[in-house]
Parts: C-alpha cells; structure tokens; sequence
C-alpha cells in the first residue's frame, strides 16, 4: 500500500535551515505530484509548494518562494523540502501529501515537527 | 485566489445525530472539485470526499458530500464517536479554516 514516511522532529535556531525528507513506497514517486503543507501549533492547513517529481517542475505558494525549496530524488523515491532562514513563527507540522486525480491529497506522511527557538 | 470559508468554527453534537458542515467558497469552483478531509489530534489530515460529493475508498457511507458552484456541505449521518474531529475543506492550494466537530 501507498505510504510516506517523513523524517524525525528537529529543533532549529532562528536563522538557520532545515531540510525534511518524505520517503515513498507503493508506487513511483515520479508517477504523482507531491504537495508540502504546514500546520502551525492549533491553526489550519496551509499549502506551501509542490512539486513534479518527473520533469522537476516546481511551484510554491507567494509567503514561501524566497525560502523554500522543494526537490526530489527518484533513486530512492524520495521528497525533500528545505525551509531556510527560520523563524520562531515557523513552528509547525510539515506534511508532505501525494496529489492524486484532480488537485486532492490522497495520502500524507505522517508530519514532522520542527520548532525553532531561540 | 479563493478563499474558502467554513461553518460554524465549532458543532456540538451527541453520537447518533446528523452533522451538517458548510464550505463556501469566494468564487465558482471548477468542476466540483472541492476536497474533504478530516483531522484527529496528533494525526495527518484523512482524506474523505474528492469531487464534492464522491467517496475516497474505505470511508463509510454516513459521510456525503453535496453541493456546486461555490457552496459545499459534508454530512454525517449518524455520528459515531469515531467521527469527533477537525473537517477541512479543500481546493486547488487552499484550505479551509476547519470545523470542530465535538461531542455534547
């Protein structure tokens, strides 16, 4: 079956980066797009890019795009998306999510946490 | 950019009681394709409804979806207490705010 396993729960400074890892098995990380969402301490989703593993076409929301960057390693089927020059208000669960058919999530990891404190 | 909104933040209910949950939307969604999806604490979104009103494989019938253009409802049925959790709605890059849906 379809899974994503994300990498573990980090603690950054402010300032620095950080890169989560997003791992596939039960299909070919080139065969769907792949989505990273965030999720702040009690709030909502909030979608911050995606990516076409085939062709490395990629797209990021506007709060994100001078930060974030997100990329893909087809010979471990594997996503990445690094956050850089962090701020405390980028606490949060990241979530990678596998886009299925028209524009829904059909599967997501399991979220990591990372906090950034001082 | 659309903007979805969702009501109300919260709904209380008892096990065995319907639940209606709302998503508008800002302008006119293209084909229906307003997406679902529930959240428990401490646990990735699960996706339930694509294409407004078609169920995702393994999720039960009390859950539907119905709507177009750019006002959509969820409703369960009957509630099991399973189903106590955060609802989103979704399209294209936005989600909704969330609904609550806790036990009375």
């Amino acid at each position: 079956q379809v899974q994503l396993v994300q990498s573990g729960p980090e603690v950054k400074k402010p300032g620095a980066s950080v890169k989560v890892s997003c791992k596939a098995s039960g299909y070919t990380l080139t065969s769907y797009p792949m989505n990273w969402v965030r999720q702040a301490p009690g709030q909502g989703l909030e979608w911050m890019g995606w990516i076409r593993p085939d062709i490395s076409n990629t797209s990021y929301a506007e709060n994100f795009k001078d930060r974030v960057t997100i990329t893909a390693d087809t010979s471990t089927n594997t996503a990445y998306m690094e956050v850089r020059g962090l701020r405390s208000d980028d606490t949060a669960v990241y979530y990678c999510t596998r886009e299925s058919g028209h524009n829904y999530f059909d599967n997501w990891g399991q979220g990591t946490l990372i906090s950034v404190s001082s | 950019e659309i903007v979805l909104t969702q009501s109300p933040g919260t709904l209380s209910l008892s096990p065995g009681e319907r639940a209606t949950l709302s998503c508008r939307a800002s302008q006119s969604v293209n084909d229906n394709y307003l997406v679902w999806y529930q959240q428990k604490p401490g646990q990735a979104p699960r996706f339930l409804i694509y294409g407004a009103s078609h169920r995702a494989f393994g999720i039960p019938d009390r859950f539907s979806g119905s709507g177009s253009g750019t006002y959509f409802t969820l409703t369960i049925s009957r509630l099991e207490p399973d189903d106590f959790a955060v609802y989103y709605c979704h399209v294209g890059r936005t989600f909704g705010q969330g609904t609550k849906l806790e036990i009375k």
